[in-house]
């Protein structure tokens, strides 16, 4: 089993719907939960950063994390066109090291 | 500068010739990172710095692969006689010391074998 299992996708939903991307993962030393954005030929963003168990919230973007179930969700309200672009999860047990999902590609129909 | 500078931003090479990516991190960011990210897979973890010593080099997928870093500042990864599994886009990222769970990623170096 892989430490972090993200459905590459592709995901396409029409403007305006309500996105979910999750992230399962094995290893329960992990206290740190991160989703990047990466847009065709750019680096990763960070987009939302999450430390141990409960939801954050930033503008339309909901980030959950459910450590109990070794599951991290990541929900996009009123999607753009522009939140067109892969999300990546992301975790970390503090050791300065990063395990990286696939990465789920993400399409919004105009 | 404002964020992490990578060059070439494109590199295109024949099989068996050496290779130099360069990556410039952020301006006191003492922790340096190098990932590569093939078509379709995830960001695979190459190496990391902490100032100048490299304490995980366990990436390095052969010894075909180095890295180095001078200065607490820029980088280079030398990658020697290139194969076409190679070809893929190699990303360096920084962060402050104490925070390497939040990392900056430059824009990558996409280096194609032919």
């Amino acid at each position: 089993q892989k430490e972090v299992e993200q459905d590459p996708g592709p995901l396409s939903v029409p403007e305006g719907a309500i996105v979910s991307l999750n992230c399962t993962y094995s290893n329960s030393a992990f206290q740190y939960f991160m989703w990047y954005r990466q847009y065709s030929r750019k680096g990763p963003e960070l987009l939302m950063y999450t430390y141990s168990s409960g939801n954050k919230e930033d503008g339309r973007f909901t980030a959950q994390v459910d450590k109990s179930s070794k599951y991290i969700s990541l929900f996009i309200r009123d999607s753009q066109p522009s939140d067109s672009a892969t999300y990546l999860c992301a975790m970390s047990a503090g050791d300065d090291k990063i395990i990286f999902g696939k990465g789920t590609r993400l399409h919004i129909l105009p | 500068g404002a964020g992490v500078s990578q060059s070439p931003s494109n590199k295109v090479t024949e099989k068996g010739k050496d290779v130099e990516l360069r990556c410039d991190p952020i301006s006191g960011h003492t922790a340096l990172y190098w990932y590569r990210q093939s078509l379709g897979q995830g960001l695979e973890f190459l190496i990391y710095f902490q100032g100048n010593s490299a304490p995980d080099k366990s990436g390095l997928p052969s010894d075909r692969f180095s890295a180095e870093r001078t200065g607490g500042s820029v980088s280079t990864l030398t990658i020697q006689r290139t194969q076409q599994e190679d070809s893929a886009v190699y990303l360096c990222a920084s962060s402050f010391l104490d925070r390497g769970d939040i990392q900056y990623f430059g824009a990558g170096t996409r280096l194609s074998v032919l």
